[in-house]
């Protein structure tokens, strides 16, 4: 079976320091690794996804995750954060081949910026 | 952008009385899924859908729990009668044919509360 493991339940930053979340799997097979964020209020948004290739994934505003198979790890990245980057992360992992296999989500990481 | 629509974003009733929460997945998904997120925890996975069946549930979705496709556009979730501890935040999500690496994308969510 799968799991995620989110190291930390809270990480308080200094606007424009660098920040990372981190985020170590389990699973017995291939796995795809996925980084979602839940602003306030709102639903889950894909920040990004490692399937396959290069193990530094790219995403949106800013962040990025570096996939390291042997550690079992994928901690997401940002140099610079800013105060709209407040919210809540969760890391999530997949596996398997069939299209309807669900994602195993972590804690969650609340990352709080301050000024 | 396509989203996934969810309806309705808050419900409050009361602890015994049926519930159901409606979706709107992406047009041209096959795959359909429901999760839940108590205050404070972590997304728990609660069953996913395909081709008109449920493909996989959780220990979660007893039989209090019933999801169905009524037509080509809605995906609902029934809770039958409804306990305290069903109080969630419950997120449908939907993703497109063509392997687990495909992303599933979440609608906004239902707050359901149970006094």
């Amino acid at each position: 079976a799968q799991s995620v493991t989110q190291l930390d339940s809270q990480v308080p930053v200094f606007e424009e320091a660098p920040v990372e979340l981190r985020c170590n799997y389990s699973s017995s097979v291939s796995v795809y690794l996925f980084w979602y964020v839940q602003y306030p209020n709102q639903g889950l948004q894909l920040l990004l996804k490692y399937l396959s290739g290069s193990t530094l994934v790219k995403g949106i505003n800013g962040f990025e995750a570096e996939f390291n198979k042997s550690q079992t790890s994928f901690h997401l990245r940002k140099p610079s954060v800013h105060i709209s980057d407040t919210a809540e992360y969760f890391c999530a992992v997949r596996a398997g081949i069939q299209g309807a296999q669900k994602l195993v989500f972590g804690q969650g990481t609340r990352l709080t910026i301050n000024p | 952008e396509p989203e996934v629509t969810q309806t309705p974003s808050h419900q409050v009733t009361q602890m015994g009385q049926e519930v159901i929460l409606r979706c709107v997945p992406i047009s041209n998904h096959l795959y359909f899924y429901w999760y839940r997120q108590i205050l404070g925890q972590k997304v728990e996975f609660l069953v996913s859908f395909y081709n008109n069946e449920i493909s996989e549930k959780s220990e979660i979705f007893d039989d209090q729990f019933s999801v169905e496709r009524p037509d080509g556009s809605n995906f609902t979730l029934k809770i039958r009668s409804t306990k305290l501890e069903d109080s969630a935040m419950y997120f449908c999500a939907s993703s497109a044919p063509g392997g687990s690496g495909n992303t599933i994308y979440f609608g906004e969510g239902s707050w359901l509360t149970v006094v």
